[in-house]
């Protein structure tokens, strides 16, 4: 069974600030993994979708990597800001196309100004 | 905008009565929704996928009568919570695959929030 672990559960950092959040799974035959960001009470926000062949995606200040055989993926944030405070959510599909995901229990992000 | 919508944001009804989420794909057709639940501070868990057509495929430990799954349509999937308990308060949310789109692009609805009284 697919385990998904998030590491640390909470971060707080001050503005401006580079920061990694780490995710870790136990069975390394994913399709791909997912990046998600989740605002209190809200739906999610996908922010980087990396495909199991692939190592690593950016968009803008985000920076995620993959190494599918240890079964583990990073996402980088540089310069963080206050707007960057959420819950950040990583996802993996189940090892097939068209198969759900399963998540983790999330890292709760506060940057303070 | 959204792609996939869900319907009610917010809902409140009363112990053992039933209340029904709606989950449309606005401009792809979704032969595949998933259903998830999410209580406070905790994860995603994935209830149920459903499949256009056909019978949803539930987790191990969700009850498919008090779950009901209906996706009698390309763009429409629906949870219907029957017998509703206080327990069941949560944060419900769908996705979808669009499967023309690459790498089989998965989209959230904005989550409905049920609380039982």
């Amino acid at each position: 069974k697919q385990e998904v672990t998030q590491i640390p559960a909470a971060l707080s950092v001050p503005e401006g600030e580079n920061l990694v959040l780490n995710c870790s799974f136990t069975d390394s035959a994913i399709y791909n993994l997912q990046w998600f960001r989740q605002d209190p009470g809200k739906g999610l926000t996908s922010l980087l979708l990396i495909q199991s062949s692939q190592r690593e995606q950016t968009s803008g200040r985000l920076n995620a990597s993959l190494d599918k055989s240890s079964g583990r993926s990073t996402l980088y944030i540089a310069a963080s800001q206050p707007g960057d405070s959420a819950t950040y959510l990583c996802a993996v599909n189940r090892g097939q196309a068209g198969t759900a995901l399963i998540f983790g229990k999330g890292t709760t992000l506060s940057v303070s100004s | 905008g959204a792609v996939v919508s869900q319907h009610p944001s917010w809902v409140i009804c009363k112990s053992g009565t039933s209340v029904k989420i709606e989950c449309r794909s606005l401009d792809f057709q979704a032969t595949t929704m998933f259903w998830y639940r999410q209580f406070p501070k905790q994860s995603l868990m994935l209830m149920a996928t459903s499949n256009e057509g056909s019978k949803a495929t539930y987790e191990q430990g969700v009850e498919k009568d008090k779950f009901l799954i209906n996706h009698a349509s390309l763009t429409l999937s629906t949870l219907t919570v029957t017998s509703a308990h206080p327990e069941d308060s949560s944060f419900y949310i769908c996705s979808a695959r669009d499967f023309d789109r690459p790498g089989n692009t998965i989209y959230f609805g904005e989550g409905s929030w049920l609380t039982v009284v």
